[in-house]
């Protein structure tokens, strides 16, 4: 079945650029997408990128995909305290019915 | 808009008890699912349905049954609690066509502990 990557940690100043890498392993994924989890909270939506697609933006985020590599990274301009969250990669597989999560980035914003 | 309601919150079982936890969504979604959150293990998929009356297996469905008797409304049991299951868990809901980017929709979470 699909396989998707993250790695577990990311710290940044305040101000600083952040990107998020995840990587995943069915071809055939058709939408992926970025969540955001905010302690005691749920995951929220932030973007998505269709496969036929190289790049989305989105205000502060870029996501970047690679499909011959299957990568997908999450940029985040100007990170602010706020942005301070686990971040989670998925994707989705249209024949399948369900979408495949990554164990998610834990991102620090330092002051 | 409530989007996808999750009851109870907070609950704390001792083992071989049993319950249920609710999940309700009012947007119509025809897909719905249920996750368990463990620290360093990120999202697993208990079960999901794909509509109403239909359930099927996710990665680890041992120890959990469900039921979708309405659209609306997911339901995830425990017929005998055990410690392993002490975990936060996860309702989402979707359309059946992630058409457009339409991403899967969160409840807030209900923390189980089972002692």
């Amino acid at each position: 079945g699909e396989d998707v990557e993250q790695s577990l940690f990311l710290s940044v100043r305040e101000g600083d650029s952040s990107v998020i890498n995840c990587t995943y392993t069915d071809s055939s994924s058709t939408y992926l997408y970025w969540y955001k989890q905010e302690p005691g909270a749920g995951l929220q939506l932030l973007t998505y990128i269709f496969s036929n697609m190289d790049m989305k933006q989105d205000q502060r985020l870029t996501v970047l995909l690679n499909k011959k590599d299957k990568h997908l990274s999450l940029r985040i301009a100007d990170t602010q305290t706020g942005d301070s969250a686990i971040y989670f990669c998925a994707a989705y597989n249209t024949n399948a019915g369900k979408s495949t999560f990554g164990d998610g980035t834990t991102l620090t914003v330092k002051p | 808009n409530a989007g996808v309601t999750q009851t109870p919150k907070f609950r704390v079982l001792k083992t071989g008890q049993s319950m249920t936890l609710l999940c309700a969504q009012d947007m119509n979604h025809e897909y719905m699912y249920w996750y368990r959150q463990d620290p360093g293990m990120g999202l697993r998929l208990i079960h999901y349905s794909v509509g109403e009356g239909t359930t099927a297996k996710g990665e680890v469905p041992d120890g959990y049954n469900v039921s979708r008797l309405k659209k609306q409304n997911f339901l995830l049991g425990l017929e005998s609690a055990a410690p392993s299951q002490t975990s936060v868990y996860f309702c989402a809901s979707s359309y059946s066509t992630l058409g457009q980017g339409n991403g899967y929709t969160f409840g807030s979470g209900t923390r189980l502990t089972v002692v």
